[in-house]
């Protein structure tokens, strides 16, 4: 099994409708991570939490939202899809050791 | 605030040959970590390297290679006798460490061919 497991892998929804990815680790990190992925802007971090009671909001948090139900599993969330919402999502864990992020295999997400 | 610039936006290269993927990066801290990612085709993301802001020895890993450059605010990455598998975006990455966090900033990655 993967360490980092995201679901669905892919997805198509309609604009208005309510998503949720989700995310699962067994590397018994602390921290996670949201980032969409966009042709030539690299990765960009959506949210983050470093544990259960912990959420932060990252670069482009606007129009989701995440919860960290227990320490191994953090979900991704968009109220009311839009189609520049369209992207390729990760989930990432890091441990405290700062020796980089493990990262899930991604959700791809178009928006129509 | 950090930064991390590829100007490199697409690089194709004929297999057999070196090549070299730039990265430079933008930091107000003294305690920092780099790290390079492949992302291949299947879309998936592999960690290659990291290099803390203490260490500027070059790395070498088969026919990857690194040249870290402080002075430069550089974080070069070299592939020798490049193969096709190696086509892929590869990111470089930055992060900064303060009181227990640890937050990442990637490039805009570098597309990377290698043609048969």
């Amino acid at each position: 099994d993967a360490d980092v497991t995201q679901t669905p892998r892919n997805r198509i929804t309609k604009t208005g409708k309510r998503i949720m990815l989700e995310c699962s680790q067994t590397k018994g990190h602390d921290r996670m991570y949201w980032y969409r992925q966009d042709p030539g802007l690299g990765l960009r971090l959506i949210y983050y939490s470093f544990d259960v009671k912990d959420i932060n909001k990252g670069e482009i948090s606007d129009g989701y939202s995440v919860s960290r139900q227990a320490q191994a599993k953090f979900s991704l969330s968009l109220e009311s899809a839009i189609p520049n919402q369209t992207a390729l999502y990760f989930c990432a864990t890091g441990g405290r050791d700062n020796y980089g992020y493990t990262f899930g295999s991604g959700t791809r997400l178009t928006v129509v | 605030a950090q930064k991390v610039t590829q100007a490199q936006t697409e690089i194709s290269v004929v297999e057999k040959e070196d090549v070299t993927l730039d990265c430079v990066y933008e930091t107000r801290d003294t305690t920092y970590y780099l790290f390079w990612y492949k992302q291949p085709p299947s879309g998936e993301l592999v960690f290659l390297i990291r290099r803390n802001s203490f260490d500027e020895q070059n790395e070498i890993s088969g026919r990857y290679s690194w040249n870290f450059q402080k002075s430069t605010s550089s974080f070069n990455f070299t592939i020798t006798a490049s193969q096709v598998v190696d086509s892929a975006v590869y990111f470089c990455a930055l992060s900064e460490v303060y009181n227990y966090g640890q937050n990442f900033v990637f490039g805009p990655g570098t597309r990377l061919s290698v043609l048969p």
